[in-house]
């Protein structure tokens, strides 16, 4: 199917697990993105990808991984979860060029570190 | 960086009635406005976005906009609203970047909309 999909929806890990949230887009977009969504916080920036192999950092990188391999996947990894990272996480792709103007994105992964 | 603030964290609202919900952002240079919605258990969908032209900016389900450059804003207003626009809404500011069109996305930190029958 087309789009941007993320997996799993749900996750349950325990304190000091490592956990890797998976995006896949079907667009060949260049940007891709990773937020994190919190009451009273509305939407963060983590981490965000320009192309293959290009990564920067967002707002509030500490605690998490990404890599990019491959245009279409963008994942982002939790070397040693916390309770401080129980969120709901949004994955999200945009192009580049005059008509590329939207960004789209993922169903969310809703995260919880017990 | 940008800083975007959303006004009013909870907008409670009779079915029929108009609403509006505030947006201001904090830079003056040539910005991308985006206003998007998300409702329950669900990802974010985008209702309207203001990239240049037209001050007036008309969405999806009957909600427009108006880009205020002077005071820094991005209202989001429907003329009468249903049950079904209870939902969460996010402004969004994106700067313009030399060779690319959309940058990165600077949120709100949403206001809850609820529609009362």
């Amino acid at each position: 199917d087309a789009g941007i999909t993320q997996s799993p929806r749900y996750k349950i890990t325990e304190t000091g697990r490592q956990v890797t949230l998976m995006c896949h887009q079907t667009w060949s977009h260049s940007y891709m993105f990773w937020y994190r969504q919190d009451l009273g916080h509305g939407l963060r920036l983590i981490y965000y990808s320009a192309a293959a192999d290009i990564t920067d950092k967002g707002e509030v990188p500490d605690g998490y991984v990404v890599s990019r391999s491959k245009t279409e996947n963008f994942p982002l990894t939790l070397e040693s979860a916390t309770r401080s990272q129980t969120s709901v996480y949004f994955c999200a792709s945009s192009g580049i060029g005059h008509l590329n103007t939207e960004a789209f994105f993922g169903q969310g992964t809703r995260l919880t570190v017990v | 960086a940008q800083s975007v603030t959303q006004l009013d964290s909870q907008v409670p609202v009779f079915e029929e009635a108009p609403v509006e919900l505030r947006c201001n952002y904090s830079s003056s240079v040539s910005v991308y406005l985006f206003w998007y919605v998300q409702y329950p258990n669900q990802g974010l969908q985008l209702l309207l976005k203001y990239l240049s032209g037209s001050t007036l900016v008309k969405g999806i389900n009957g909600f427009e906009a108006e880009f205020n450059k002077s005071q820094t804003s991005f209202h989001l207003r429907k003329p009468s609203v249903h049950i079904s626009d209870t939902a969460e809404y996010f402004c969004a500011v994106s700067d313009r970047n030399r060779g690319s069109t959309l940058g990165r996305l600077y949120f709100g930190r949403g206001t809850q909309l609820t529609v009362w029958p």
